[in-house]
């Protein structure tokens, strides 16, 4: 099992454009949820699918928006990108809603330059 | 505001030497807590949650509601312990986990 999966590893974009970044959940898990990290900060959560909708979303503008497919995987988007949006892009998978245990992927490093 | 509050960025220990990395969080309801620990070139993954009551590697946390804190500890540091610790919390009801900005332990040999 190669657990989470996130493409691509690393991007680099310039202000104003959008990106999509996917997550692939561990096998078995049905509920993916979506952390922004900033430099030295902890992960902040962005927002939650679980059956294909959102489920709970965090304190991020609409810019911010995610799609779930039927094989559970997912998307975020981020629109009209800021620099402030240089960060790392964690994707977590979980069996349920939770609040269980969460698994991470390796990230997604976006730079907006 | 900040929910979870890791007051030491950096933490150095000897090896052999007890360990505490400190954990204040600010909310009111019962909450769940989390400790979850990135060692070098992996992932982010679990390590303890409050309601276990597990020890984990050696460490042990526990939910001080009085104090509102859950310090992680483990009596005798080991230097594959040497990593990127966040305590997190999930408030009653909530699916997310809001993460502290995280504690990095060296374990000196």
């Amino acid at each position: 099992d190669a657990g989470v999966t996130q493409s691509p590893t690393h991007l680099i974009k310039t202000r104003g454009q959008q990106v999509t970044l996917r997550c692939s959940p561990k096998s078995g898990h049905d509920t993916v949820s979506w952390y922004q990290q900033a430099l030295g900060q902890g992960p902040q959560f962005i927002f939650q699918y679980y059956e294909e909708e959102e489920r709970q979303r965090g304190n991020f503008p609409d810019r911010f928006s995610g799609h779930q497919f039927p094989n559970y995987s997912s998307e975020l988007n981020v629109n009209a990108l800021l620099l402030g949006d240089s960060a790392l892009y964690l994707c977590a998978s979980s069996l349920d809603l939770g609040p269980g245990e969460l698994f991470f992927g390796e990230g997604s490093r976006l730079t907006v330059l | 505001a900040q929910r979870v509050t890791q007051p030491e960025k950096l933490l150095s220990v000897f090896k052999g030497a007890p360990v505490e990395l400190k954990c204040n969080y600010s909310y009111s309801g019962s909450p769940e807590l989390f400790w979850y620990v990135q060692y070098s070139r992996q992932r982010l993954q679990l390590l303890l949650r409050h309601i276990s009551r597990e020890s984990i590697k050696g460490f042990t946390a526990d939910l001080n509601k009085g104090e509102t804190s859950f310090h992680l500890k483990k009596p005798f540091a080991q230097e594959e312990d040497s990593a990127m610790y966040y305590c997190a919390l999930s408030e009653a009801g909530a699916n997310n986990l809001f993460f502290g900005t995280g504690t990095r332990l060296t374990v000196i040999p």
